[in-house]
């Protein structure tokens, strides 16, 4: 089966950091994707982990535990332009059936 | 240029009529896509194709249908549109070797 889970909503302060969850059953896994959306416009790509650790990117980071089945999106130096919901993805080890996507966690950054 | 374009970007039609939203891209992918997008919810898979030759199902094909007319094209049908089927819908693409997707801008579609 396919099971990923985000939080819903969550609220931070502009300057602030903050951690978004993601956590998967799946069967099999061969990497994750965060991606971004902002409201009414498509997703875009924001980083993807397939081995295990820290990827950092200007003031993303994203941090995968495949025994732990977790990640998370850790964004820095909080932007009011970083409101947006955020999508965690999962890839099959075949590659030959879709990303599974979660829900998406949205994000509200307050002044 | 857009890499994935959308045609139409907005569309509102009435209960029981035909609507195709077409989906062409300039990335030379094999690997096309159709979701649907509620308001506040995630992306759900209408149906997917990894060649020409290839047409697949997915979470929520009932009442939809689609055509891949060629490597750069897919388009979606709406056979008999009804209200709830009123959402955000993206195509995207993929890379074979990445998994990668690319979506495009979206098309708002409202069924009164």
């Amino acid at each position: 089966g396919q099971n990923i889970d985000q939080p819903t909503e969550m609220t931070a302060t502009e300057g602030a950091i903050v951690q978004i969850n993601c956590t998967y059953q799946t069967s099999g896994f061969n990497g994750l994707f965060w991606y971004q959306q902002h409201a009414g416009e498509a997703p875009t790509f924001l980083s993807y982990n397939v081995l295990d650790g820290l990827e950092e990117k200007g003031r993303f980071s994203s941090f995968l535990s495949r025994s732990k089945g977790y990640s998370y999106l850790l964004l820095k130096e909080l932007q009011m332009k970083d409101s947006a919901s955020y999508l965690c993805a999962v890839r099959s080890p075949s590659g030959n059936t879709p990303l599974v996507f979660g829900k998406g966690t949205r994000l509200s950054v307050i002044a | 240029d857009a890499d994935v374009t959308q045609t139409p970007r907005n569309r509102i039609t009435k209960t029981g009529k035909r609507i195709m939203l077409e989906c062409s891209q300039t990335k030379g992918h094999d690997r096309m896509y159709w979701y649907r997008q509620d308001p506040g919810l995630g992306l759900q898979l209408i149906y997917y194709s990894f060649d020409v030759k290839d047409i697949n199902k997915g979470e929520i094909s009932d009442g939809y249908s689609v055509s891949r007319q060629a490597q750069a094209k897919f388009s979606l049908s709406l056979e008999s549109a009804i209200p709830n089927q009123t959402a955000l819908y993206f195509c995207a693409t993929s890379d074979l070797t990445t998994s990668e997707q690319f979506f495009g801008p979206g098309t708002r579609l409202t069924v009164l």
